[in-house]
C-alpha cells in the first residue's frame, strides 16, 4: 500500500530533551516535506526537500532541523524543544510533476 | 507573497443540502494548481479535488465540485447532497508551478448535522 508513515504518532516531551520524527514513503517520491498545523494558522512549511542531501527552508524552519540521506526517510529533529513548538506535525511527500501531497497521519507533540 | 483567505471559520449546512466553501488567493503566478484538503476528526488530511489553473474548466469529483474564477482569484467548493461524513475541516491550498511550497488557508470548519 502506498503510504506516508510517521514515528511516532503521540509525542510528550519536556523543553530542551532533542527528539527526532521519523518521516518514511514508500512511493519513490522525490519531494518530501514538514509541516505544522496549529489553531487558527492552517498548516505552515518547516522545511522542504527536493531530493536526497538536498533541504530547504519553509516559513517556520526555526528550531528545527531535517536531514535528507534516503530518497524514502526525513526525519525531523527537535535539538532543544520549547513548548512553542506544541503542535501537530505533517509529514508529506509528492512526485516531481504531481504537485499533489501525500500526507502521513500526523505526529501530535507535546512540550512541556 | 502568495497568501490563501478562508473567511469562514465555522459553517454548518444540514444532511443533504448543498454548501458552499470560500477560499480567495493573492499571486503573481500564472501557472500553478489549486487544492482542497479535508480533515476529518482522524486528523488525516484528504485530497478532496484539485484544479489546475490552465484548465478553464472547474474540477468535479463526484458530490463535490469547484468554481474556478482566474481573475477573480476565487476557488469555492461546493458540496452537494451533504453527508454526515462531510463533516471536518477544510483546508484551500495553492502550489505554482515556480516554488515548492504547498501554501494552505486557515481553514473552514464544516458541520453537517441530521
Amino acid at each position: 500500500e502506498a503510504q506516508v508513515t510517521q514515528n511516532p504518532r503521540y509525542l510528550i516531551t519536556v523543553t530542551g530533551k532533542k527528539l527526532t520524527v521519523t518521516c518514511s514513503q514508500n512511493m519513490n517520491h522525490e519531494y518530501m516535506s514538514w509541516y505544522r498545523q496549529d489553531p487558527g494558522l492552517g498548516l505552515r512549511q518547516i522545511y522542504y526537500s527536493m531530493n536526497v542531501e538536498v533541504t530547504d527552508k519553509g516559513d517556520v524552519p526555526e528550531g528545527y532541523k531535517v536531514s535528507r540521506k534516503e530518497k524514502r526517510n526525513f526525519p525531523l529533529i527537535l535539538e532543544s524543544p520549547s513548548p512553542n513548538q506544541t503542535s501537530l506535525y505533517f509529514c508529506a511527500s509528492s512526485p516531481p510533476d504531481g504537485y499533489e501531497q501525500y500526507f502521513g497521519p500526523g505526529t501530535r507533540l507535546t512540550v512541556t | 507573497a502568495q497568501t490563501v483567505t478562508q473567511s469562514q471559520p465555522e459553517m454548518s449546512v444540514q444532511e443533504a443540502e448543498t454548501v458552499t466553501l470560500s477560499c480567495t488567493y493573492d499571486t503573481s503566478e500564472s501557472n500553478y494548481y489549486l487544492f482542497w484538503y479535508k480533515q476529518p476528526p482522524s486528523r488525516q488530511m484528504i485530497l478532496v479535488i484539485r484544479q489546475e489553473a490552465y484548465k478553464q474548466q472547474n474540477a468535479t469529483e463526484n458530490r463535490f465540485s469547484v468554481n474556478f474564477q482566474k481573475a477573480a482569484k476565487s476557488f469555492s467548493l461546493k458540496i452537494s447532497d451533504s453527508q454526515l461524513g462531510d463533516t471536518a475541516m477544510y483546508f484551500c491550498a495553492f502550489i505554482s508551478y515556480n516554488t515548492d511550497k504547498l501554501i494552505f488557508g486557515t481553514g473552514t470548519r464544516l458541520q453537517v448535522f441530521p
